[in-house]
């Protein structure tokens, strides 16, 4: 079952502009994180940030959670033509008793353009 | 750096016919997963194994079965494929069961005529 949200469901935007993503979930968290997919490929970890906390950052990566709003957002400065690739957000339940599933949205493809 | 192999990156197999995805990971992980992967509808989970032996229904288990008889082996099984089996299946592995890092192999291309 679905439980994050992307929005929007794609975005193109000029290199060196930054990009924000935005991911909404319905249940409480223990922790969020942020995939990667380039076309055709596997999907690879960028970033993991726990319940507890506000704002992560790795690079050109920065992460925030809000979870009185239940939401979470993902910036990419400076963006490149490399960073074109689909973006997904995926949510570990609080309460995860039997299960260790991340739950995943359904993507929002950016497209960079050089 | 951990490794998530799949055997076979593009397969074409005919409807009836019984279909084997392998996946190996390198880093002693504890849970595996099986996940497909289609246009507008996301990530769907198939299948996990938490353990050796051990597996759990995802949300679209039907069609499927899975096979985990050592801990750096999972394979997901398509008894009789049908053409609505065609898509991505991703495999996926994790160490423990408290929402770790999830890390992905390349995918398998699976068409079904």
């Amino acid at each position: 079952s679905q439980q994050g949200e992307e929005d929007p469901q794609a975005l193109s935007i000029q290199e060196g502009e930054n990009a924000t993503m935005n991911c909404s979930y319905k249940t409480s968290i223990n922790n969020l994180q942020w995939y990667r997919q380039n076309s055709g490929r596997g999907l690879v970890h960028l970033i993991l940030i726990r319940s507890n906390e506000r704002e992560k950052h790795s690079g050109r990566l920065r992460v925030t959670l809000d979870t009185s709003k239940k939401s979470s957002s993902l910036l990419i400065t400076a963006s490149r033509a490399a960073d074109t690739a689909s973006y997904f957000c995926a949510t570990f339940p609080y309460s995860g008793a039997g299960s260790y599933q991340l739950t995943f949205g359904k993507g929002t493809k950016l497209s960079v353009i050089p | 750096d951990v490794k998530v192999t799949q055997s076979s990156r593009y397969l074409v197999k005919r409807t009836g016919e019984k279909v084997f995805l392998e996946c190996v990971q390198d880093m002693d992980h504890e849970n595996m997963f099986w996940y497909r992967q289609d246009p507008g509808l996301g990530l769907r989970l198939i299948y996990f194994s938490y353990d050796v032996k051990m597996k759990e229904k995802g949300d679209i288990p039907e069609g499927y079965s899975v096979s985990r008889e050592k801990k750096e082996r999972f394979s997901l099984i398509l008894e009789s494929a049908s053409t609505n089996q065609t898509s991505m299946y991703l495999c996926a592995s994790s160490l423990s069961k408290a929402g770790n890092t999830i890390y992905f192999g390349e995918g398998s291309w699976l068409t079904v005529v």
